[in-house]
């Protein structure tokens, strides 16, 4: 079946510049998340959705920085005024639930990510 | 807090010979915990995952991972590495809500 896929899978683009990143998650997998993947931090989480809803807003790195999901589905990461320390991997994820109560801990499986390069 | 240390950057070991990656955490109440391995330029694939039950959990690949909560590790082996088993290794955690933490990662190289 078919995995998370991530578009574009390579982005150049010039500091100051908006970019938009594209995440479609596994049909039916309810959860969506988002990290960034750099040398210096390693993998950072961002912003996870459940449904069409962000709970948690806290990893994003500044308001440059946002998401949403539509329909339960495709998700987009937004940054504004690219600047050249948001280079990096974005990775998105997706499982069929969040964890809670009884519930098992849903693996997350991850897309081939996009590899942004603010110049 | 939750976090995760992988105390080496780089294994290297021969192929046909144990390998093990080494991964201890942190974190409040019960640990859920996962290893991840990413190829180059592909995306982070699931391996294994500890909820709960027996401390020895067996993954894709062969790999199979031992839960320590005494020593709060999880270190990830494979009886015998194979060269297509080189690639980069993370240990993650998830404890309250539903973010991964995340490893720095560990090399793993098998030469032939």
């Amino acid at each position: 079946g078919a995995g998370v896929s991530q578009s574009p899978s390579n982005k150049v683009t010039e500091k100051g510049k908006d970019v938009e990143l594209r995440c479609d998650p596994i049909s039916g997998h309810t959860a969506l998340y988002w990290y960034r993947q750099s040398l210096g931090q390693g993998l950072e989480f961002l912003i996870y959705f459940q449904g069409n809803s962000a709970p948690d807003k806290s990893g994003l790195p500044s308001d440059r920085f946002s998401a949403e999901r539509t329909g339960g589905s495709v998700s987009t990461l937004t940054i504004q005024r690219t600047q050249q320390e948001d280079s990096a991997v974005y990775l998105c994820a997706s499982s069929l639930g969040l964890a809670g109560g009884g519930s098992p801990a849903y693996e997350q499986y991850f897309g081939p990510g996009t590899r942004l390069t603010v110049t | 807090a939750q976090s995760v240390a992988q105390p080496e950057d780089q294994v290297n070991v021969a192929e046909g010979n144990p390998l093990t990656v080494k991964c201890t955490y942190s974190v409040s109440g019960n640990p859920y915990l996962f290893w991840y391995v990413q190829y180059p330029n592909r995306g982070l694939q699931f391996l294994l995952k500890y909820i709960t039950g027996d401390n020895l959990v067996k993954g894709s690949y062969g790999f199979e991972a031992e839960f320590n909560k005494s020593q709060t590790s999880f270190h990830l082996k494979k009886p015998s590495a194979l060269v297509s088993d080189s690639a980069l290794y993370f240990c993650a955690v998830r404890a309250r809500g539903y973010k991964l933490s995340f490893g720095a990662g560990t090399t793993v190289t098998v030469r032939a």
